[in-house]
Order: C-alpha cells, then structure tokens, then sequence
C-alpha cells in the first residue's frame, strides 16, 4: 500500500495567515492527490482533487500543487470558516489511502 | 434531496456483525461507485472498499478479506456494508461516499453520508 505522510500534523494560525499543509507519497502517484477538509462532527469534504483542480464552491484561497510524490495545499488568508482537520488521499492505486491529517487550530 | 443517506447508529457485541446501510439517490446509484469509509474515535480516515452499484462489482481493503460484504439493493437504490466478526476496534463511524468520476484512477470522493456510529461494546 502506498503511504501518504502529512506534515504539520497540527499547526496554530490567525485568521488571514497563509497556511501550508504538505503531503509526501511513498511512491509516485503522478497527480492523483485529493484533499479533504473535515470539521468535528461531520464528514470530510473535498476541496481539491487531482492535486490543483479546486471543487465547486470551495474559496479561491484554496489552492493545491504537486505531483510524483510531493504536494501541497495552501490557503491563501485563513478565515475562521477554515479552521479544521485536512488529509491527503492518493487514488493512484488500490487501495486509496488518506495521510494522518493536519489540524488547523486558532492561535 | 439529500444524496446519501445512512442508517442509525448501532451497538454491537465482540463477535457479532454489523450491516450500515446507504440510501442513494437513483441518478447517484445507476452512475458512481459508492465507497466505504470509517474514522475511529479521535483517528484518521480509513478506506474499506468500493461497490459499483449498477453492476455489482466490489474490491475490499485486504485488512478486511473475509469479513466484509457489500450489496445493494436495486429496487431502494439502496447499498449496504456488512462487517462480521467484530472487534473493540471496529468501533468507529462508518461513511459511504461516491466516487467523484467513476473511472480509474477515481478524482477523490465529492459526496458522503452523514455517518453512521458504529460501537462494540460487551
């Protein structure tokens, strides 16, 4: 299985900073990287899938880049909205498999 | 119309198994693969397996081989995952999800259930 490490697992920020997540592959999966974000309670929402194709209605303060086994999502000016827990999937194989998360706590 | 639409919460005994079921709107159900999902209590996410409603194909995570089971039900446009032999850690919640493109490889899961809480407790 291919494994997906994210890094921070957690960070501290304010609103309207510039955050970046990274997500490493263990072996290459071109551009076959989603990102989820999830808030307590509820499911995991898409908001960007092959790794800069950003999903309908999510902020154009999302953005995504990289393909092999590098990539990255950034928010460009954090709002309270954002605050939340992002994970990594790749879908380049069988079985998909998410990163640990990243979560994205109020400073 | 709200796309996916879990069953209620359940408790389970060590041993006995589970079935969650997954409501899908018809257009979802004749045309996306609905995918399985579950997230322990404070852990991260964990794919089961996927189910092509219309054909009924399915692939399962290899950790799950021999004890999970996923139909459907195509007068309710209904799926279902069914998990046996049920242990401590099985306790999570389970999500069904479609498949953003249905192809290979897929674009990532745009749709899901609500969720549904699935405790083993003796």
């Amino acid at each position: 299985d291919i494994q997906m490490t994210q890094s921070p697992s957690s960070l501290s920020a304010s609103v309207g900073d510039r955050v970046t997540i990274t997500c490493r592959a263990s072996q290459n999966i071109y551009s076959y990287l989603n990102w989820y974000q999830q808030k307590p309670g509820t499911a995991p929402k898409l908001v960007m899938y092959i790794a800069s194709s950003i999903q309908n209605g999510v902020p154009s303060t999302f953005s995504g880049s990289g393909s092999g086994t590098d990539f990255t999502l950034t928010i460009s000016s954090l709002q309270p909205e954002d605050f939340a827990t992002y994970y990594c999937q790749q879908t380049y194989t069988t079985p998909p498999t998410f990163g640990g998360g990243t979560k994205v706590e109020i400073k | 119309q709200v796309p996916l639409v879990q069953s209620g919460a359940e408790v389970k005994k060590p041993g006995a198994s589970v079935t969650v079921s997954c409501k899908a709107s018809e257009y979802i159900f004749t045309k996306f693969y609905i995918h399985w999902v579950r997230q322990g209590p404070g852990l991260g996410l964990e794919w089961l397996g996927v189910s092509n409603p219309s054909g009924g194909g399915t692939t399962y995570a290899e950790k799950f081989l021999g004890r999970i089971t996923m139909t459907r039900d195509t007068s309710t446009s209904t799926v279902y995952m069914e998990l046996g032999s049920l242990r401590f850690d099985d306790t999570a919640v389970y999500y069904c999800a479609k498949d953003f493109n249905s192809n290979f490889p897929s674009y990532g899961l745009d749709v899901w259930g609500q969720g549904t809480t699935v405790t083993v407790s003796s």
